[in-house]
């Protein structure tokens, strides 16, 4: 399809485990965030890309998690050790270089740490 | 830093009426503002953006938003209100800079519509 495509919609995992989400950004769209929705809350921050490189990962929660996007397309967000409190929805938004074109969001890795 | 604040955590309109989802930001010199509408269990779908220029923004869906510099608000209007249009909006805000950059979000709006 045309859209930001993640996988998987749905991940359970046990406290203590390591997980792995997708992002599959829009073709040709050179960046690419990931972000954080809590439950009855806005998405917030965690990492952005620009083609392969990390330009900014002030978001990130703890050194449990990490991102990467090694060929400048798809992207991976892992979480080590996961704790309760990873429990959320995480959102990969891709857009253009250029500063004025809006992100474009896909429908969301719901993460439940049980 | 910057930061947007969606006073109202719900807004019920009948269908037919006219709808306002409020919108305060605050980010270093001139912003770049989005509206986004999520359905439930899906990701966040683009309504409308202010980069320059006019002040009244058009968009998707028959949504407009107002730009006001001296009030830094940003509010969300539709003439007439659909029983569809339900959903939960958020508002967002980046510093006007060249290139992309993270965007900070309003905690949303749930829009309820009613017959």
């Amino acid at each position: 399809g045309a859209g930001v495509s993640q996988s998987p919609r749905y991940k359970v995992a046990k406290r203590g485990q390591d997980v792995a989400l997708r992002c599959d950004p829009i073709s040709g769209h050179v960046s690419l965030f990931w972000y954080q929705q809590a439950l009855g809350q806005g998405p917030e921050f965690l990492t952005y890309f620009q083609n392969e490189a990390q330009l900014d990962k002030s978001g990130l929660p703890s050194d449990r998690f990490f991102a990467e996007r090694p060929e400048g397309s798809v992207s991976t967000l892992k979480i080590q050790r996961t704790q309760q409190e990873d429990s959320a929805v995480y959102l990969c938004a891709s857009s253009f270089r250029r500063g004025n074109q809006p992100q474009h969001f896909g429908d969301g890795t719901r993460l439940s740490i049980l | 830093a910057q930061s947007v604040a969606q006073p109202e955590d719900q807004v019920n309109v009948a269908e037919g009426n006219p709808l306002t989802v409020k919108c305060t930001y605050s980010v270093s010199g001139n912003p770049y503002l989005f509206w986004y509408v999520q359905y439930p269990n899906r990701g966040l779908q683009f309504l409308l953006k202010y980069i320059t220029g006019d002040n009244l923004v058009k968009g998707s869906y028959g949504f407009e938003a107002e730009f006001n510099k001296s009030q830094t608000s940003f509010h969300l209007k539709k003439p007439s209100a659909l029983v569809s249009d339900s959903a939960l909006y958020f508002c967002a805000v980046r510093p006007n800079t060249g290139t992309a950059s993270k965007l900070t979000f309003g905690t949303g709006t749930r829009l309820q519509v009613t017959l």
